[in-house]
């Protein structure tokens, strides 16, 4: 069964600091990487995404890398706030197919102030 | 912007009970899913559709059947509740078959099953 590995289930960091989390994946046929944000009460939203030809995409405090050798690719956040508490999901798919998105388990982020 | 609404936020149903849960987008989209969500276990996929009609199996489709009639609506159905199928249900739905979009995701259906 194709898998993503996501790690850590749950994160504290302090306001101002970075939060990294992690997925690893094992299907090398994947080749579109999102993470999704959900916060309670809601629906997850897509937040980035990237595809194996670049390593990096960042959109504002929010950065993917990605080491398409390692099969891992990570979500760091920059200058966390507490408006980023919420839980995170990464996610691969392959465009050739159903455009099925393989989920992560989750990372409940929680930025204290 | 892309709506997608479920029916109901919140649903308690009795054990053997028929259930319906109900999902509407308004973007024309092609593709339509249904996932459960637990707690430590992410987002499993249920169902999907990529056309009227049309459906495939996800991860974890036991006990479950979808239904497609119109583009718009994808319904999920519960033929005999039990217990284990307490969970929250999540519709979404993305543009394009055969190729990988955003998905765009409803609110969510907390059902629970007693």
């Amino acid at each position: 069964q194709q898998q993503v590995k996501q790690s850590p289930q749950s994160l504290i960091v302090q306001k101002g600091g970075i939060s990294i989390i992690n997925c690893a994946y094992e299907n090398t046929a994947f080749d579109y990487f999102p993470w999704y944000q959900q916060f309670p009460g809601k629906g997850p939203a897509l937040l980035i995404a990237i595809r194996p030809d670049v390593s990096e995409k960042k959109e504002g405090r929010f950065t993917i890398s990605f080491n398409k050798s390692a099969k891992q690719f990570s979500l760091h956040i920059m200058d966390s706030q507490p408006g980023d508490s919420a839980t995170y999901f990464c996610a691969a798919s392959m465009d050739s197919g159903y455009s099925t998105l393989t989920f992560g388990k989750g990372t409940m982020l929680l930025v204290s102030p | 912007d892309v709506k997608v609404t479920q029916s109901s936020r919140y649903l308690v149903k009795r054990t053997g009970e028929k259930v319906f849960l109900e999902c509407v987008q308004d973007m024309d989209h092609e593709n339509m899913f249904w996932y459960r969500q637990d707690p430590g276990l992410g987002l499993r996929l249920i169902y999907f559709s990529y056309d009227v009609k049309m459906k495939e199996k996800g991860d974890i489709p036991e006990g479950y059947s979808v239904s497609r009639e119109k583009k718009e609506r994808f319904s999920l159905i519960l033929e005999s509740a039990s217990t284990n199928q307490t969970s929250m249900y999540l519709c979404a739905s993305s543009p394009y078959r055969g190729r990988t979009d955003t998905q765009y995701f409803g609110p969510g259906t907390r059902l629970t099953v007693l």
